[in-house]
């Protein structure tokens, strides 16, 4: 099994500031197969971005990933009051490892 | 726009069934597969298991002995079954849309707003 190792555990940031959120893989994922997600309590998990760099639809030009390997990173260029939530990153691809998620980065307000 | 709710009981007893329903709505469960997730409480998200609308399954070998996916193409719904169940089993429930990229596994997009099941006597 891959294991997803996410930091920080908790970010506490302003409205306006950046926010960067790591997701190291115990392993090379293949191909980039990495997902982020954001949720909110009460809503459904929102898939941000997948392959590790292409937004999904709908999704603001603010949320950005990159990485490739074992190391992956989100980034909110400047956080807005709605972007205060959980975020989860997601490996995928072989069905022999499966698909796991990390443990999750709390965005909460300074 | 696809959307998926899930419902049933809240609480369970130890040693019973779990049994939920995700009703998809804005699309069909034709030609895609679908999962079920949990998390509980203070823990990682966890697959449970998957099904593709001809009704194969794929199952979360942890899980395998005590779970069952099946859906119903009439009612546009994928029903979970985990039985014997303990307090380990206390979790919030989702279920999502599985992508498949080919022959690979891929995200889960979208989710439904989940819900809590808690096992307890």
């Amino acid at each position: 099994e891959i294991v997803l190792t996410q930091s920080p555990a908790t970010l506490s940031l302003s409205p306006g500031e950046r926010a960067t959120l790591s997701c190291g893989a115990s392993q090379s994922l293949s191909s980039n197969y990495l997902a982020w997600y954001q949720h909110r309590p009460g809503l459904a998990p929102r898939l941000l971005i997948y392959d590790a760099s292409t937004r999904a639809t709908g999704i603001p030009d603010r949320f950005s990933g990159s990485g490739s390997g074992t190391d992956f990173t989100l980034t909110i260029s400047r956080l807005e009051p709605e972007d205060f939530a959980v975020y989860y990153c997601l490996q995928y691809g072989n069905s022999l490892t499966g698909r796991t998620f990390g443990g999750g980065t709390k965005v909460e307000i300074k | 726009q696809v959307q998926l709710q899930e419902s049933g009981p809240g609480l369970v007893k130890p040693s019973e069934t779990l049994s939920l329903t995700c009703t998809v709505s804005g699309g069909s469960i034709y030609s895609n597969y679908w999962s079920w997730i949990r998390q509980p409480p203070g823990k990682r998200l966890e697959w449970i298991g998957s099904i593709f609308f001809s009704g194969s399954t794929y199952y979360n070998p942890s899980l395998k002995s005590r779970l069952s996916i099946s859906g119903d193409t009439s009612k546009n719904q994928i029903s979970l079954k985990l039985s014997s169940v303990t307090a380990a089993d206390t979790a919030v429930y989702y279920c999502a849309r599985d992508v498949r990229i080919g022959w690979e596994l891929g995200w889960f997009d979208p989710w439904g707003q989940g819900t809590l099941v808690t096992v307890s006597s």
